[in-house]
């Protein structure tokens, strides 16, 4: 079964419209961090946002925010107002607790999100 | 921005040959990591380190060795490189902060070719 799973392969948005990717994750572990990283035509990785198995509320980094839900084992992120440059691909990650001492990453296989004037 | 450079950041090569990237780092982060990443794959974790000269396999290891002589420099060398490797791969760093919140930087990511 895969760790993360995004659903959307790709996704279409308006100009300063909000968005919300998808990302669902499957682990037996209590702690675990889940991450959202932005990767543009130019091929970066740039980290975005961190969300804790432990944190009680969702995290926020400007117009970026997680929407967690434990129990549905769902950590979407959303986007407020989109700009042009969000058009990129999305990928969500998780590292968990049983990665020890490799604290190893676990991908999903991304969302490619176009922003349309 | 972490201070993390790749080099080369594009190389064409043949089957056969040996290949070495290397990933440098400004921040004496601890831990150093390779990925590679392919179509419908998202990233997968090659080979990482915890400290010098203290590496171990990641999830797809097979044919890729390491070395970190030097905190700053992670190396990462195709001994014989095959077209299944061909691949854009990634060095990220990390460090030893409280619980899971160690956030991962990623390099400029390199572009390797083999024909």
């Amino acid at each position: 079964a895969q760790k993360i799973t995004q659903t959307q392969p790709g996704m279409f948005v308006q100009e300063k419209e909000a968005v919300t990717l998808d990302c669902t994750y499957d682990t037996s572990d209590q702690s675990y961090g889940l991450f959202w990283y932005k990767q543009p035509s130019s091929g970066e990785m740039i980290f975005l946002i961190y969300q804790g198995s432990y944190d009680e509320q969702n995290a926020t980094e400007g117009r970026y925010s997680l929407n967690f839900q434990k129990a549905r084992k769902s950590a979407n992120l959303v986007i407020s107002a989109s700009q042009l440059g969000d058009s990129a691909m999305y990928f969500c990650a998780m590292r968990e607790a049983r990665s020890g001492s490799a604290r190893q990453l676990t991908f999903g296989s991304g969302t490619q999100l176009t922003v349309l004037p | 921005d972490a201070g993390i450079t790749q080099s080369p950041r594009h190389k064409v090569t043949e089957t056969g040959t040996p290949v070495t990237l290397r990933c440098h780092q400004t921040e004496n982060h601890r831990y150093m990591y390779w990925y590679r990443q392919d179509p419908g794959h998202g990233l997968r974790l090659i080979h990482y380190s915890y400290g010098v000269k203290d590496t171990d396999k990641g999830e797809v290891s097979d044919g890729y060795s390491v070395s970190r002589s030097k905190t700053e420099d992670f190396l990462l060398t195709l001994e014989s490189a095959t077209s299944s490797q061909t691949s854009v791969y990634f060095c990220a760093i990390s460090d030893t902060t409280s619980g899971e919140t160690d956030t991962q930087y990623f390099g400029p990511g390199t572009r390797l070719t083999v024909l």
